[in-house]
């Protein structure tokens, strides 16, 4: 399977710390991209960066990529309890077809 | 911006009917759209790949003669499950990205539980 994988498969922390989500996936890819899932619901864009990319932020959200070593790496700083959700990676390797990784089941509690 | 929905959210269907799910893009043109099945507390799998006036590109694994996909305008697919069995209940999303634009972001819509007794 082509499938990427996450890590932690489950993480539960307390508002106000910081989340960190793995992602690795197995093949070159175009760009990476993270989305968010809320229990039973469609999926939110959060955020894409680019093969040739390494860091990009967008509010609370850091990812990082790490070409050499097919990977990478959601930061949510300054969780809050509406953060909950199952956050998934998903790579493009070629026209547009996203490989999801296998997801991170996030749980924040007041 | 940038809006997909699909109808129905929620479907419960007798063993051997046949349901379809319309996925639409509200405000944006898509010429291409995909479509995903995800089973309870697993990821999404890519089932097909429609283009607007062509056929849809299938993965492997997905009968085409099961999962009928039409996109027949570039506001609009469909997805029809046919003879449906109790196997094929899942929940069922597709996307769409937008005709012109750099085409990276595909949009999602909120999915269609789909239970067959």
């Amino acid at each position: 399977s082509q499938q990427g994988e996450e890590d932690p498969q489950a993480l539960s922390i307390q508002e106000g710390e910081n989340a960190t989500m793995n992602c690795s996936y197995k093949t070159s890819i175009n760009n990476l991209q993270w989305y968010r899932q809320n229990s039973g619901r469609g999926l939110v864009h959060l955020i894409l960066i680019r093969s040739n990319e390494r860091e990009k932020h967008s509010g609370r959200l850091r990812v990082t990529l790490d070409t050499s070593k097919k990977s990478s790496s959601l930061l949510i700083t300054a969780s809050r309890a509406a953060d909950t959700a199952s956050y998934f990676c998903a790579t493009d390797a070629r026209f547009q077809k996203l490989v999801f990784g296998t997801g991170t089941r996030l749980l924040v509690s007041p | 911006g940038a809006v997909v929905s699909q109808h129905p959210s929620r479907v419960i269907c007798k063993s051997g009917t046949s349901v379809k799910i319309e996925c639409r893009s509200l405000d944006f043109q898509a010429t291409t759209m995909f479509w995903y099945r995800q089973f309870p507390k697993q990821s999404l799998m890519l089932m097909a790949t429609s283009n607007e006036g062509s056929k849809a590109t299938y993965e492997q694994g997905v009968e085409k003669d099961k999962f009928l996909i039409n996109h027949a305008s570039l506001t609009l697919s469909t997805l029809t499950v046919t003879s449906a069995h109790p196997e094929d209940s899942s929940f069922y999303i597709c996307s769409a990205s937008e005709q012109g634009a750099l085409r990276e972001t595909q949009y999602f819509g909120p999915g269609t539980r789909l239970l067959v007794l």
